[in-house]
């Protein structure tokens, strides 16, 4: 199975900032990455598919790198509405997996 | 916009089974795959695993081999997870969501349903 580490597993922010969240894999998923964003009591939705690409309708200020086994997620500007946990997913081999999230929280 | 709708919460017994349902508008689960992934309280994200609608494919995580059945009904657009044995610890909430091409792997998961907490307790 690819394990995700995730860091930081949390991070406390203030509006306007810029934040970067990594995820390493245990084996190379290619570009094969996904980032969600999770609000309390919601559920995940999407935002980067195939490691840097934005899915349609998320705010141009997330962005996302990486290939093989190191990828990031970059919040450029944090905004009120973005305090919530990340979490990246690999589909690249069974069985999906996720990491074990970062919680963004208001300095 | 692929809207996704999931049944209810559930109390069961344990040793018990539980069987939720999935339904997405359109036909779109009749050209995209769909996961299963759950959320125990305060925990993180956990795949149980998927189908490939057309083919009638399924895949697991380890853990639940055995122990779950996927399907998934053309008409309606409709998807179900079958989980048996349980015990307290599948107490979670757990989501249908869809992915974005055909099969699991590639595709992310674009749409998501809005979970539906399962609670196992005697």
């Amino acid at each position: 199975d690819i394990q995700l580490t995730q860091s930081p597993s949390f991070l406390s922010a203030s509006v306007g900032d810029r934040v970067t969240i990594t995820c390493r894999a245990s084996q190379d998923t290619s570009t094969y990455l996904a980032w969600y964003q999770q609000r309390p009591g919601r559920a995940p939705k999407l935002l980067i598919y195939a490691a840097s690409t934005l899915q349609s309708g998320v705010p141009s200020r997330f962005s996302g790198g990486g290939s093989g086994t190191e990828f990031t997620l970059t919040i450029s500007s944090l905004q009120p509405e973005d305090f919530a946990t990340y979490y990246c997913q690999q589909v690249n081999s069974y069985p999906l997996t996720f990491g074990g999230g970062t919680k963004v929280e208001i300095k | 916009q692929v809207q996704v709708v999931q049944s209810g919460a559930e109390v069961k017994k344990p040793g018990s089974s539980v069987k939720v349902s999935c339904k997405a508008s359109g036909d779109t689960f009749n050209s995209n795959a769909v996961s299963w992934v759950r959320q125990a309280p305060g925990q993180g994200l956990e795949w149980v695993g998927g189908i490939i609608p057309m083919l009638g494919t399924t895949y697991s995580a380890q853990q639940f081999h055995g122990r779950v059945t996927i399907t998934a009904d053309k008409l309606p657009s409709t998807a179900y997870m079958e989980l048996r044995g349980l015990t307290s610890e599948d107490t979670a909430v757990y989501y249908c969501a869809r992915h974005g091409g055909y099969r699991p792997l590639s595709y992310p998961l674009d749409s998501w349903g809005q979970g539906t907490l399962i609670i196992v307790s005697s």
